[in-house]
């Protein structure tokens, strides 16, 4: 089983919808948690932490779960630059593993 | 503008040739990681550094070497390239320093590697 797993989609969302997905994290011991994003041949980049408390940072609402294992991100009012893959990380031990993405596009 | 270059960002070799990727971050971080990308894994950790002379393997490490002589550099070696180590190599580096790591990892922009 792998340690950070994902739903690889894709994940199609018309312009103006809402999407949301999850991630599920096998150490119960992991510490921080973060949502990366991925553009197609690019490199990740830190789209936001995850807090226990849930966060949100504009259109992006980040949760944890921790009796279940898991992470979300839901992304409101989809736009088209929101068309990516999403990367789930998480922290155990200063060790960080990420899940292989979730690939979701907006379409007009 | 700080920033963290990869060299070169495609390259084609053939089997049991010796590769070394570089690269090269201004952000002054003791941090700096080496990740592979393949279809339908995760980033996969190669090797990482916490400071100079430091070198760590992580759960890919087998046919590959680092080296850090100073802060800024921390090139990647294939001793002998294998068709399984086509993919798509990523450098990083991080702000914290020691063991302890913010989660915040600045990446490269790729070397797009092929071992024919």
């Amino acid at each position: 089983r792998k340690e950070v797993e994902q739903d690889p989609g894709p994940f199609n969302v018309p312009e103006g919808a809402t999407v949301a997905f999850n991630c599920t994290y096998s150490n119960s011991a992991s510490q921080s948690f973060f949502w990366y994003r991925q553009d197609c041949r690019k490199e990740p980049k830190l789209l936001m932490s995850v807090y226990s408390s849930g966060n949100e940072d504009g259109r992006f609402t980040a949760q944890l779960n921790r009796a279940s294992q898991y992470i979300s991100l839901l992304i409101r009012d989809s736009k088209l630059s929101d068309s990516a893959t999403y990367l789930c990380v998480v922290n155990s031990w200063g060790k960080l593993q990420f899940g292989a993405g979730t690939q979701v596009v907006v379409t007009p | 503008d700080a920033e963290i270059t990869q060299s070169p960002r495609h390259k084609i070799t053939e089997t049991g040739r010796q590769v070394t990727l570089a690269c090269h971050q201004t952000w002054n971080h003791n941090n700096m990681f080496w990740y592979r990308q393949d279809l339908g894994h995760g980033l996969r950790l190669i090797h990482y550094s916490y400071g100079v002379h430091d070198t760590n393997k992580g759960e890919v490490s087998d046919g590959y070497s680092v080296s850090r002589s100073n802060t800024e550099d921390l090139p990647l070696t294939l001793e002998s390239a294998a068709s399984s180590q086509t993919s798509v190599y990523f450098c990083a580096s991080s702000e914290a320093t020691g063991t302890s790591n913010t989660g915040e990892l600045f990446f490269g922009e790729g070397s797009r590697l092929t071992v024919l």
